[in-house]
């Protein structure tokens, strides 16, 4: 399996523009989590889904983000419209409905905003 | 008021040392993880806890739910083990520690 794919790797765009970040899932993985890591406030969780449910939006900052998972396949975040405070990396992960012995979370490369 | 310490902060060993982490948590949690960040930026998950110790190589990680506590330890330390450590914790929500960062140097 190639892993967890996440699309852009890196996004500059200007503020009050939309920003869609992508991610494809492990196939057969059950949950899938939207993190994003700042130098600041560090590793931060924003949202997860099981089987396309969206579970937990607690972590999103306000309305300008917005997260789907039309399918099993493919998940966005959206920010709309951006401000420079959003510049960070943003993660995708996923993981199985059932444990296995060592690493649940399986996670993308990142995508990596600057909002100028 | 963080709801996930890590300590050190910071550690630098040699090369072949012991090394321990620790993370302390003050919420109620179903599980804990550990998460290695290499400087690449790559975030790797080693383990995932709810009980007990877990091994995967030279990596050990345990947890004690009493005492709201977990350790992860490296033995025979390389210097292809230097990287950040997180440790994150999972109640009702993602608790994450600030990271320790390990630099283990030949």
């Amino acid at each position: 399996d190639a892993g967890v794919i996440q699309s852009p790797r890196h996004e500059v765009t200007e503020m009050g523009q939309e920003v869609t970040l992508r991610c494809k899932p492990i196939s057969g993985h059950d949950y899938l989590f939207w993190y994003r890591q700042t130098m600041m406030r560090g590793l931060e969780l924003l949202i997860y889904f099981n089987n396309n449910v969206p579970i937990d939006d607690s972590g999103m900052p306000e309305d300008r983000f917005s997260a789907k998972m039309p399918n099993a396949s493919f998940s966005t975040l959206k920010i709309q419209p951006s401000e420079p405070r959003d510049s960070a990396v943003y993660f995708c992960a996923s993981r199985p409905a059932y444990s296995t012995n060592t690493g649940e979370l399986f996670f993308g490369e990142g995508s990596r905003l600057t909002v100028l | 008021k963080n709801e996930v310490e890590q300590s050190p902060q910071n550690l630098t060993a040699q090369e072949g040392e012991f090394i321990t982490i620790n993370c302390s948590y003050s919420v109620g949690i179903s599980a804990l993880h550990w998460l290695q960040q290499h400087p690449g930026g790559g975030i790797v998950s080693l383990f995932m806890l709810s009980s007990g110790k877990k091994k995967h190589g030279r990596l050990i990680a345990t947890i004690n739910i009493q005492e709201k506590h977990s350790s992860l330890h490296i033995t025979a330390s390389h210097p292809r083990d230097s990287a950040v450590y997180i440790c994150a914790a999972y109640g009702n929500q993602f608790y994450f520690g600030t990271g320790t960062s390990l630099t283990v140097i030949p």
